[in-house]
């Protein structure tokens, strides 16, 4: 059974950086069959994609246009984890952040689902 | 606003069939499949259907998925009062290059 536990800090002020961490249990994060995304919730935003990592003979990152600027996403091989770093963040980028394993079911990502998430962390954005 | 459309509320009684629809596009939900989560208050989605219309393992049968054209839509019957939950869709989207998701609809029991 996979699961995915994050951590990382709750608070982070205006303009520095927002760090978070999923490490991964009964997968493996260079799975050929999966990508490691991450995901946020907001009352103002909904659901909303920013990213994926993900191992096919080489790395790969996919970022969503709103914060491609901002965004990376990292694999750490040695601790079977992956790792969100957001920059200049602002009270906008308040939100529950998710990761969550994006299952290949297919050629294309039309086919796919994430499948599970991790527990969320809610990252508030003030000084 | 979220890409994908869905009712922001639905209701029905216990026993009852109700119906959660999701619209989207061509670039969306008309070339790709979509994906329903189930949010439980104070937890994080869970996946309920993927591929149009199939059922993780140990999902109920009384959860169902369909999807015509740009639109799709989750059935749920025989419905339970531990089903009160939010509900999202979810596509790739090929013109974004990126997932994208429904605004959500809470389901109540009433």
């Amino acid at each position: 059974q996979v699961q995915l536990q994050q951590s990382g800090p709750g608070l982070v002020k205006p303009s520095q950086t927002l760090s978070l961490t999923c490490a991964i249990s009964g997968d493996s994060v260079s799975s050929n069959s999966a990508a490691w995304n991450w995901i946020r919730q907001s009352p103002s935003r909904g659901l909303e994609w920013l990213g994926r990592t993900y191992y096919r003979s080489k790395w790969y990152n996919d970022y969503a246009v709103s914060v491609k600027s901002r965004i990376t996403i990292n694999p750490d091989t040695s601790k079977n984890q992956f790792s969100l770093q957001l920059n200049s963040v602002t009270p906008e980028d308040t939100a529950v952040y998710y990761c969550a394993r994006e299952i290949v079911a297919g050629p294309e990502s039309g086919y796919n689902w994430f499948d599970p998430w991790g527990q969320g962390t809610l990252v508030t954005v003030s000084s | 606003q979220s890409v994908l459309t869905q009712p922001p509320s639905a209701s029905g009684t216990p026993g009852q069939r109700v119906t959660i629809s999701c619209s989207g596009s061509s670039s969306n939900i008309g070339s790709n499949t979509v994906n329903w989560y189930q949010q439980l208050p104070g937890t994080a989605p869970k996946l309920l259907i993927y591929s149009n219309n199939q059922r993780p393992s140990g999902v109920p049968d009384r959860f169902s998925g369909s999807k015509s054209g740009t639109s799709a839509s989750l059935a749920i019957s025989g419905l339970q009062s531990e089903d009160e939950a939010d509900y999202y869709c979810a596509a790739w989207d090929d013109s974004l290059k990126g997932w994208v998701f429904g605004g959500g609809t809470k389901l109540t029991v009433l």
